[in-house]
């Protein structure tokens, strides 16, 4: 079985919905990641989590939120989605042991197309 | 800020040609820097990393040199084969301990026999 997984792994949306996007990890990390993925832009950090009370914001949070029910469990919503948040999403676990040097794990991505 | 670039793609060769993707970086301290790979639908993947300066990062033949002095950690492999056609992803993580890593724009390889 995968270590990450994200479920759903295809969806499509129409603008004003809300939508949630679930991440579980079996490796036991701490850490656990969100990005979305654009075509010539490489991956940018949505939201983080340190642990189930420490969660961040990261370079483009604005339109989304995240939940960490658990240590395993990290969900990112789109409370009202929009077509630019149209792309590929990616959850990423690290532990926190190696500090900048820590590597994530990556689960397989949801694609996400709000119409 | 931190801020990584690599060479444009799409990058076309044959089976057994040399690779060498640049990848250069912008950063406060001492990041760590890591290359990820990502095969046609799925996630990335570690392919390997450096954690400082002078170091060589090396997995499944690829390479990979920490370079303080020229900003750069260029991925290189001798042989590429028909497998090792992806998208090739060159991040940073920053010397403060949160673990963000910023990733560069992604090069795309494409392989032929």
């Amino acid at each position: 079985d995968a270590d990450v997984t994200q479920t759903p792994r295809n969806r499509i949306t129409k603008t004003g919905k809300r939508i949630m996007l679930e991440c579980s990890q079996t490796k036991g990390h701490d850490r656990m990641y969100w990005y979305r993925q654009d075509p010539g832009l490489g991956l940018q950090l949505i939201y983080y989590s340190f642990d189930v009370k420490d969660i961040n914001k990261g370079e483009i949070s604005d339109g989304y939120s995240v939940s960490r029910q658990a240590q395993a469990k990290f969900s990112l919503s789109l409370e009202s989605a929009i077509p630019n948040q149209t792309a590929l999403y990616f959850c990423a676990t690290s532990d926190s042991s190696g500090g900048a040097g820590d590597t994530q794990y990556f689960g397989p991505g949801t694609r996400l197309t709000v119409l | 800020g931190n801020s990584v670039t690599q060479m444009e793609g799409p990058v076309t060769l044959s089976e057994e040609a040399f690779l060498t993707i640049n990848c250069t970086y912008t950063a406060t301290g001492y990041p760590s820097l890591f290359w990820y790979v990502q095969y046609p639908g799925e996630g990335l993947q570690l392919l390997l990393k450096a954690t400082k300066a002078d170091d060589k990062g090396s997995n499944k033949g690829f390479e990979a040199t920490y370079r303080k002095e020229t900003t750069s950690f260029h991925l290189e492999k001798g042989s590429v084969q028909v497998s090792d056609s992806a998208v090739y992803f060159c991040a940073l993580s920053g010397s403060s301990n949160t673990g963000k890593l910023i990733f560069g724009q992604g090069t795309t390889l494409q392989v032929k026999p």
